[in-house]
């Protein structure tokens, strides 16, 4: 069965405290893994794709990486802004998206 | 600005009432897709479509509907035989020709009352 996982639940974290969240994924294939960040009461903004192990991507204080397992979600000094709830999808195949539960940040200024 | 626009923000909703919430993306986007989202879940796919005049039921179609008559259109109605209604959703939209990412719609909070 296709499954996402996305750990801790929730994590809090002082204004420039960098830490890392998890995504481990069990899959049948997969055709890209995706991480959104969610704003209380607001839709997912789109962040990052990465399709093949060993792929980064970055962008501003956020880095991405992928293994066959898993991918990882780097925060490198948050700031209080950076709060909201990250989620990670998978594509197991076309037009299928399987949702993690998200990990809700805090960050204290 | 390219995006997907979704109505009402918050809707209320007596028991044995069907409601429609509205998706309209200019995304020029073919495939389209209902989400709910309960707290403590992953985001569970309602129905999708991936051209005008078709659609597949997701995961949870049971007490939803939708139609796909226009490309940039793809409302969804809940009717009175969804038994707990009461939830976030969101719309959102995807290029068809690869499995890339989401674009998603602000939501609507559906209340039953």
């Amino acid at each position: 069965e296709d499954q996402v996982t996305q750990s801790p639940e929730a994590l809090r974290l002082q204004e420039g405290e960098s830490s890392s969240l998890n995504c481990s994924y069990t899959v049948s294939g997969l055709r890209g893994l995706f991480w959104y960040r969610q704003d209380p009461g607001k839709g997912p903004e789109f962040l990052f794709t990465l399709y093949s192990a060993g792929e980064e991507k970055e962008k501003e204080r956020l880095k991405a990486t992928l293994t066959k397992k898993e991918s990882f979600l780097h925060i490198t000094a948050p700031k209080p802004e950076d709060s909201a709830t990250y989620l990670c999808a998978v594509a197991p195949g076309t037009y299928k998206y399987i949702f993690g539960t998200g990990t809700r940040l805090k960050v204290l200024a | 600005d390219g995006g997907i626009t979704q109505s009402p923000k918050y809707l209320f909703r007596k028991e044995g009432q069907n409601v429609t919430l509205s998706c309209e993306q200019n995304l020029n986007h073919d495939a389209m897709y209902w989400y709910r989202q309960d707290p403590g879940q992953g985001l569970r796919l309602i129905y999708y479509s991936q051209i005008v005049n078709d659609f597949q039921k997701g995961d949870i179609a049971e007490g939803y509907s939708v139609s796909r008559e226009k490309k940039e259109s793809f409302p969804l109605t809940v009717t009175s035989a969804q038994k707990n209604p009461t939830a976030f959703y969101l719309c959102a939209s995807s290029a068809w020709q690869y499995t890339g990412e989401l674009f998603f719609g602000e939501g609507s909070r559906l209340t039953v009352l």
